[in-house]
């Protein structure tokens, strides 16, 4: 089925490990994000893309890096993990930057840094 | 920045009745986006509805409608003949008109009873 898909779907993290979630969008959309949800505080926006080789810094970029080398995927990397970066990761796509179409949202990856 | 303010953190409703969730925000624009957004407990994040600031028509879509109460800066979404199947969190979110930020609330928790 056509969609937005994230990997992994499930990760346990040290403390000061890297690594890297790929989100993968085969509708031909322009636009990505990269969202973290958080208990009672809805999602914040990482970090987004407007199109092939740009990005641009949402409300929490820190401590984390994306990069967008092909149209259909949407890479958010985290260099060195902390506990503060436990949560779940969601990445989104859309047609139109005002969401005309609205967005659509992959199934999530939750994070655990111990 | 923009701000989305959800002040019902659980509601409940028997199956078949009617409930309503609120939603205010706070922005200074004057041309912006308005979402509803169903999480299951599947994780999968699933589009509503949406209404644009400019258009005074509330949205509706089958058994989901809103009342959009511009000057008020309140969006409030209505589910009619509630089913089990929406027994979800629902996220209101603020879209700017740039549409470059997609601000969500903290959600609500919405338990349909049988």
């Amino acid at each position: 089925n056509a969609g937005v898909t994230q990997t992994p779907k499930f990760r346990v993290l040290k403390t000061g490990q890297s690594m890297t979630l790929l989100c993968a969008q085969d509708m031909n959309h322009e636009y990505m994000y990269w969202y973290r949800q958080d208990p009672g505080m809805g999602l914040r926006l990482i970090h987004y893309s407007v199109g092939e080789g740009t990005t641009a810094k949402g409300e929490v970029p820190d401590g984390y890096n994306v990069s967008r080398l092909k149209k259909q995927n949407f890479l958010l990397g985290l260099e060195s993990a902390a506990p503060s970066q436990t949560s779940v990761y969601f990445c989104a796509s859309s047609y139109s930057l005002q969401g005309q179409s609205g967005y659509t949202f992959g199934s999530g990856t939750r994070l655990t840094v111990v | 920045a923009q701000t989305v303010t959800q002040s019902q953190p659980e509601m409940s409703v028997q199956e078949a009745e009617t409930v309503t969730l609120s939603c205010t925000y706070d922005t200074s624009e004057n041309n912006y986006y308005l979402f509803w957004y169903k999480q299951p407990p599947s994780r999968q994040m699933i589009l509503v509805i949406r209404q644009e600031a400019y258009k005074q028509q509330n949205a509706t879509e089958n058994r989901f409608s809103v009342n959009f109460q511009k000057a008020a800066k309140s969006f409030s979404l209505k589910i009619s003949d509630s089913q089990l199947g929406d027994t979800a969190m629902y996220f209101c979110a603020f879209m700017n008109n740039a549409g470059n930020m997609l601000t969500f609330g903290g959600g609500t928790r919405l338990m349909v009873k049988p």
